[in-house]
């Protein structure tokens, strides 16, 4: 079965500063990953995907995220937070052999004080 | 518009009734998703469609649930007999996908349903 674990329900940073927001998942198969992130009354918008390739992607708003396929981790980072990236973040999988169905962890609320 | 479009963006309903939620995808994608969302929580998957086919419908709770897509473009989720647990944000997505692509998929706004 495919699951997906966040295992910070939040983490708050101070604005200019690195921040990470884990993630590790399990899939039978080979997996695509992606991260979601949920803005207050908003839908969810789409960052970036890993599937296949360079282990690191870059995606929206110069965020990132590092697939590790030994440790099953797809972490999010971003080298300089802002105050305007204070959001819920999800992390996704889906099997690459099982179909479009998109598995997602239970988020992370990421805070950002100035 | 350009996105995924969901109405109504709330519903009130008493326990017991029947409510329709649609969905419009994004014109052209082939798959679309419902999945609901309670508070605190991820999004939980619903039913999977490919064109005018439920290619995954496993997340369906129970019989009371149940989804159309006849045309292979607008869906409508269907709740019968409704129950206080029903109570949650039902998000519908789209992709222009095949069964086992990377395609991510765009997310509507959501139906905030509350039986009470």
């Amino acid at each position: 079965a495919q699951s997906v674990a966040q295992p910070e329900d939040q983490v708050n940073v101070a604005e200019g500063n690195p921040l990470t927001v884990k993630c590790t998942y399990s899939v039978s198969g080979n997996p695509y990953l992606f991260w979601y992130v949920q803005y207050p009354n908003r839908g969810l918008q789409f960052l970036l995907k890993y599937i296949t390739g360079d282990n690191l992607v870059k995606g929206s708003y110069g965020f990132e995220a590092e697939f590790n396929k030994s440790q099953t981790s797809f972490h999010l980072k971003k080298p300089s937070a802002l105050v305007s990236d204070s959001a819920l973040y999800f992390c996704a999988v889906r099997d690459k052999n099982q179909g479009g169905k998109l598995i997602f962890g239970q988020g992370t609320e990421l805070s950002v004080k100035p | 518009g350009a996105g995924v479009s969901q109405t109504p963006s709330n519903k009130v309903t008493e326990k017991g009734k029947y409510v329709e939620l649609r969905c419009d995808p994004i014109s052209g994608h082939t798959a679309l998703y419902w999945y609901r969302q309670s508070l605190g929580q991820g999004p939980e998957f619903l039913i999977y469609f490919q064109g005018t086919g439920a290619a995954d419908d496993s997340g369906l709770p129970n019989d009371r649930f149940f989804a159309v897509r006849p045309e292979g473009s607008v869906s409508t989720l269907k709740i019968q007999r409704t129950e206080r647990g029903d109570s949650a944000v039902y998000l519908c997505a789209s992709s222009f996908d095949r069964a086992g692509s990377g395609t991510e998929a765009f997310f509507g706004q959501g139906t905030r349903l509350t039986v009470v």
